[in-house]
């Protein structure tokens, strides 16, 4: 059974910094490009960052552009996202998502979310 | 690529058929996937490739579609059935995946 549990979601205040993790099992991590998806109260689901299986490319939303940073250790099963320069619009549930197929250069539906971790920016 | 969906509210009593619409600003083609998601509860994959319906998802869900015009019908809604549905295009690669703003299905 694919399993996505994400953690090192928490208060923090504008401008600080956090990291969120995210520990993979029931599938060859490895082998799947991953994805962060957040979920705002006004604005619903947006996607925030990929990072492809063997890390060689990674990809952000403009809204995060410069600020968030994804990676990977597929030897611990486990995706990353280091968050700076934090904003009250980046408060939001953040979900890990595994594409739906291990495809390589061809953007796929999330086929398992994890559960979510909250990240509040507030002071 | 913006996605668009609407109603943002669907009122529909359980066993009645409900139908929700997503339109895209640009064609995906069929790259084109439905999630729901309930309170407290991480998105479901319910429909991938315009209208290919995900592992375990129930045949009364059914998507269609293509370029800029897609649908999720839901046949005789059951309780369990009343939640916010999403569209999302995955066209792009570079990925920029985009998510439609969301449809609330809600108990008339």
């Amino acid at each position: 059974e694919v399993q996505l549990v994400e953690s090192g979601g928490g208060l923090v205040k504008p401008g600080g910094s956090l990291r969120l993790s995210c520990e993979a099992s029931g599938f060859s991590f490895s082998i799947y490009n991953m994805n962060w998806v957040r979920l705002t109260p006004g604005k619903g689901l947006e996607w925030v960052s990929s990072i492809t299986s063997t890390s060689s490319d990674r990809f952000y939303a403009d809204s995060v552009k410069g600020r968030f940073t994804i990676s990977r250790d597929n030897a611990k099963s486990s995706l990353y996202l280091q968050m700076t320069s934090l904003r009250a619009d980046d408060t939001a549930v953040y979900y890990c998502a595994r594409d739906r197929e291990a495809v390589v250069e061809v953007a796929d539906s999330l086929g398992s979310w994890g559960q979510g971790t909250l990240v509040t920016v507030s002071s | 690529i913006v996605m668009t969906q609407s109603p943002a509210t669907l009122s529909v009593s359980p066993g009645e058929r409900a139908t929700l619409s997503c339109r895209a600003s640009q064609s995906v083609g069929t790259n084109l996937a439905w999630y729901q998601q309930k309170p407290g509860q991480a998105p479901r994959l319910l429909i991938h490739g315009a209208f290919i319906r995900a592992t375990g998802i129930p045949a009364r869900f059914s998507g269609s579609g293509s370029g800029t015009e897609f649908t999720l019908s839901i046949s005789s809604l059951q309780s369990e059935d009343f939640a916010v549905y999403y569209c999302q295009q995955y066209n792009n690669w570079p990925p920029a995946l985009t998510f439609g703003g969301g449809t609330k299905v809600e108990i008339k």
